[in-house]
């Protein structure tokens, strides 16, 4: 069974400071770990995906996360956060080649002015 | 990129009524779309799986005749909700994926419904 804990609930940061956001994974399986972008009242947009190849995977937007197995981890970060990163983030896990995703609760990130 | 296209985007609806919301992949084929649920300032919960040519597979706990899906296409997945209630109220999302490769979802904008 998958499952995908994020360690916070709400992050706030200064913009132009760096970012992250923490998400630890519980797979059987060869996971396959993406983090998802959503904006107020919108879907949800693809940041990075991992599946089993580089494990420092970077997205779009400056974003980037690290695969670690040892510590079953896979935080986001970006060195430098805008205005614009403010939203809810939210990383999910499936088992490699199937296409049922388990969500994390989501991680609310603030950026102050 | 893949592109679905989720419609209507706001809804509000009458108890009782029965709302429908469409899901179509606009750019590629999707033999297999999903419709998830989300409540305000919670996560995302898959309600099913819906399967091109043939019934839809639902979650546990998520009532098959009061949430009918079709997906008579390649392009289009359908939800309805069937006489709906104030707690049908919330944010519907669905999502797609590219047939081939390993492609991740894709996911519509999303469909808030309001039922008074």
């Amino acid at each position: 069974a998958q499952s995908v804990t994020q360690l916070d609930s709400h992050v706030s940061v200064s913009e132009g400071t760096p970012v992250l956001l923490r998400c630890n994974y519980s797979s059987s399986y060869s996971p396959s770990l993406f983090w998802y972008v959503q904006h107020p009242n919108k879907g949800l947009q693809l940041l990075l995906k991992y599946t089993s190849a580089a494990t420092l995977v970077k997205g779009i937007n400056g974003f980037e996360a690290e695969f670690k197995k040892s510590e079953t981890s896979f935080h986001l970060t970006k060195p430098s956060a805008h205005m614009s990163d403010a939203a809810e983030y939210f990383c999910v896990v499936s088992a490699s080649g199937t296409y049922k995703y388990i969500f994390g609760t989501g991680t609310r990130l603030k950026v102050l002015a | 990129g893949a592109v679905v296209s989720q419609h209507p985007s706001r809804v509000i609806c009458k108890s009782g009524t029965s709302v429908k919301i469409e899901c179509r992949s606009l750019d590629f084929q999707a033999t297999t779309m999903f419709w998830y649920r989300q409540f305000p300032k919670q996560s995302l919960m898959l309600m099913a799986t819906s399967n091109e040519g043939s019934k839809a597979t639902y979650e546990q706990g998520v009532e098959k005749d009061k949430f009918l899906i079709n997906h008579a296409s390649l392009t289009l997945s359908t939800l309805t909700v069937t006489s709906a209630h104030p707690e049908d109220s919330s944010f519907y999302i669905c999502s797609a994926r590219v047939v081939q490769g390993d492609s991740p979802l894709h996911f519509g904008n999303g469909t808030r419904l309001t039922v008074t």
